[in-house]
């Protein structure tokens, strides 16, 4: 099992660019989000999508969009790049029920480091 | 409010040594779920430790344990016996909400620990 994966591992874009952030998971999980780390803010919540289907805004939005394109597979995306979202993206995936630690844990894709200039 | 306040930016402690990473947490919900998490200096996320609110026992896993005080809403990471490997950021986390693992976290801003040989 690959766990989480994301796509790309590292991005350059210039201000206003677009693009698009892959993820994908091989557990069956129902629940899938993306964070982004910045420093000294820990891990906020952009987007999260509870079942396939459905999707939520987090903490932070705004020049995002999200697209679950089936249980496995949920994409970030930016239309138009800021320097502001220069950031470590990460994606996750979880489930409910069941027993253990698989009942609760979140499980985090290596990130994505994006540089805006 | 922060509903997860990690106090210390900075931690020192010497090989061999115990330490305890503060986080006191702030929710109106009966069920939640409280996260440690570790992050190395290669960046990925790495899943410690989790604390359920109705969990009567605090969580040990290996050299870890959770110090889950919840009169006082803090969730204090134990390190017993440091190692140099655990020089990383860590993070506290909450999960609100239900007793599955389908919402997102909403992570504290992190400790640095550094172990000293």
């Amino acid at each position: 099992n690959a766990g989480v994966t994301q796509t790309p591992k590292f991005q350059v874009l210039k201000t206003g660019q677009s693009m698009t952030l892959q993820c994908a998971q091989d557990m069956n999980h129902n629940s899938m989000y993306w964070y982004r780390q910045d420093p000294g803010m820990g891990l906020r919540l952009i987007y999260y999508s509870a079942s396939e289907g459905t999707t939520d805004k987090g903490e932070v939005p705004n020049g995002y969009n999200v697209s679950r394109l089936n249980k496995r597979e949920f994409s970030l995306r930016l239309e138009s790049a800021a320097p502001s979202q220069t950031s470590v993206y990460f994606c996750a995936s979880s489930d409910w029920g069941g027993q253990g630690r698989g009942a609760y844990e979140q499980y985090f894709g290596p990130g994505t480091r994006l540089t805006v200039t | 409010a922060q509903k997860i306040t990690q106090t210390q930016p900075g931690m020192f402690v010497q090989e061999k040594e115990a330490v305890t990473l503060d986080c006191t947490y702030d929710t109106s919900d009966q069920s939640y779920g409280l996260f440690w998490y570790k992050q190395p200096s290669s960046g990925e996320m790495i899943f410690l430790i989790y604390q359920g609110s109705y969990d009567e026992q605090n969580a040990t896993e290996g050299r870890y344990s959770l110090n889950f005080q919840k009169a006082r809403k803090s969730a204090n990471l134990v390190i017993s016996a440091s190692q140099l490997g655990d020089s990383a950021m860590y993070f506290c986390a909450m999960r609100e909400g239900g007793r599955g693992g389908n919402t997102p976290l909403v992570f504290g801003k992190g400790t640095r620990l550094s172990v000293i040989a």
